[in-house]
């Protein structure tokens, strides 16, 4: 597609449920990125893939966040027995791979968690 | 922990040039300037990178000083679309972005 892809736009959760957000990156990009952003910040590393590596997860708050791409395309965010505290926007981005290249962000999931 | 220190907030009349600085007195050789900007309720959106020498596109201008410890984003003509936050940050090309607080610009009439 023409950018990054993220659905849903807005997730209402309650606390204790799992939920999943997904990202389709551009077409051919190597290079997916995951951000956390709370209201008002700016955006904190999650963790990032290269093809369906996931070569960084060091920014992970807890055990309850699993990424995956299993092919190398779409990524999947999902959040286990959510918590208030995971209420931000989570942000996809993507890039052709190593390089000084820019990032492509998408608009990104607003989690609310009630 | 963001290498960059950047103003928190900005005005800048319609129309005229908006100039924002950004100090990053810590960079490495091979680390890039890189700015972007994040418009309400959207994902941050690439304007211009550079490693050593003054960069233009159809955005922006990018100036660096020679010793690399600052740059300043320029854009010729603010328009009120323009009003946003803008970050700076500095990375190795390929490396996660390490965002800071930014600078939030508000283009005024």
């Amino acid at each position: 597609g023409a950018g990054v892809s993220q659905s849903p736009r807005y997730k209402v959760a309650k606390r204790g449920q799992d939920v999943a957000l997904r990202c389709d990156p551009i077409s051919g990009h190597v290079s997916l990125f995951w951000y956390q952003q709370a209201l008002g910040q700016g955006p904190e590393f999650l963790t990032y893939f290269q093809n369906e590596a996931q070569l960084d997860k060091s920014g992970l708050p807890s055990d309850r966040f699993f990424a995956e791409r299993p092919e190398g395309s779409v990524s999947t965010l999902k959040i286990q027995r959510t918590q208030q505290e995971d209420s931000a926007v989570y942000l996809c981005a993507s890039s052709p791979g190593l390089g000084d290249y820019g990032y492509t962000f998408g608009s990104g999931t607003r989690l609310t968690v009630v | 922990d963001a290498k960059t220190t950047q103003p928190p907030s900005m005005d800048c009349a319609e129309g005229r040039a908006a100039n924002l600085p950004c100090n990053h007195s810590t960079i490495s050789g091979n680390e890039y300037v890189y700015w972007y900007r994040q418009i309400h309720s959207q994902g941050p959106q690439y304007i211009i990178h550079g490693l050593k020498n003054n960069e233009t596109n159809e955005m922006a201008s990018l100036i660096i000083t020679e010793d690399r410890k600052s740059s300043t984003l320029i854009l010729p003509h603010a328009t009120l679309r323009d009003t946003a936050v803008y970050y700076c940050i500095v990375n190795n090309a390929g490396n996660m972005l390490t965002f800071g607080g930014g600078t939030r610009l508000m283009v005024k009439p």
